[in-house]
């Protein structure tokens, strides 16, 4: 039992370049979200799922997409990565709202320079 | 909005002596709230929970009590280890009317030493 897979766990992007992260979970979660955390800011949610086909905009979505076309997974995509998107990223899955609690995975810290 | 307000730290302690770390919150309906760790270069673990009033969460020797009146769900462990040191969040996840969002609080950073 994997859990929440996030890949890669470093990575360091130039200004402007995209790239995507990525999320799979084997537990057959519905609810899926992203989260990034930056020092003396907890955690922000950027993005969520509550299901296949179905996303929405969290706390700080501005500079992301995602998408959700299986149960699995939920790619986080930066468009035009900028310095202020420097973070550890998270994703988190749950089977309910999140009233039972989320899985998080292990985290991709991203540097953009 | 709902929000969480957790204790500043960081929280230094010698193994053996007791922990608080104290968490409010505001929200509508009937929250369930929760309490994390997070170990240096992981990502959060759930440590316990409470899905409704007066219900007490535990898990390796961490308790923490849902307390409607006060709208606290303070953490308490009552003799700390080395192993212990983390950073502790409190979170809560809203009725089905904010499906699939959770609110943290900033952390904590607990520190033990021996």
């Amino acid at each position: 039992n994997a859990g929440v897979t996030q890949t890669p766990k470093f990575q360091v992007l130039k200004t402007g370049q995209s790239m995507t992260l990525q999320c799979a979970q084997d537990m057959n979660h519905e609810y899926m979200s992203w989260y990034r955390q930056d020092p003396g800011m907890g955690l922000r949610l950027i993005h969520y799922s509550v299901g296949a086909g179905i996303t929405d905009q969290g706390e700080v979505p501005n500079g992301y997409n995602v998408s959700r076309s299986t149960t699995e997974d939920f790619p986080l995509r930066l468009l035009s990565a900028a310095p202020s998107q420097t973070s550890v990223y998270f994703c988190a899955s749950s089977y309910s709202n999140g009233v039972g609690g989320y899985t998080f995975g292990s985290g991709t810290r991203l540097t953009v320079v | 909005g709902d929000s969480v307000t957790q204790m500043e730290g960081p929280v230094t302690l010698s193994e053996e002596a007791f922990l608080t770390i104290n968490c409010t919150y505001t929200a509508t309906g009937y929250p369930s709230l929760f309490w994390y760790v997070q170990y240096p270069g992981e990502g959060l673990q759930l440590l316990l929970k409470a899905t409704k009033a007066d219900d007490k969460g535990s898990n390796k020797g961490f308790e923490a009590t849902y307390r409607k009146e006060t709208t606290s769900f303070h953490l308490e462990k009552g003799s700390v280890q080395v192993s212990d040191s983390a950073v502790y969040f409190c979170a809560l996840s809203g009725d089905n009317t904010n499906a699939g969002k959770s609110t943290f609080g900033d952390g904590t950073t607990l520190t033990v030493k021996p």
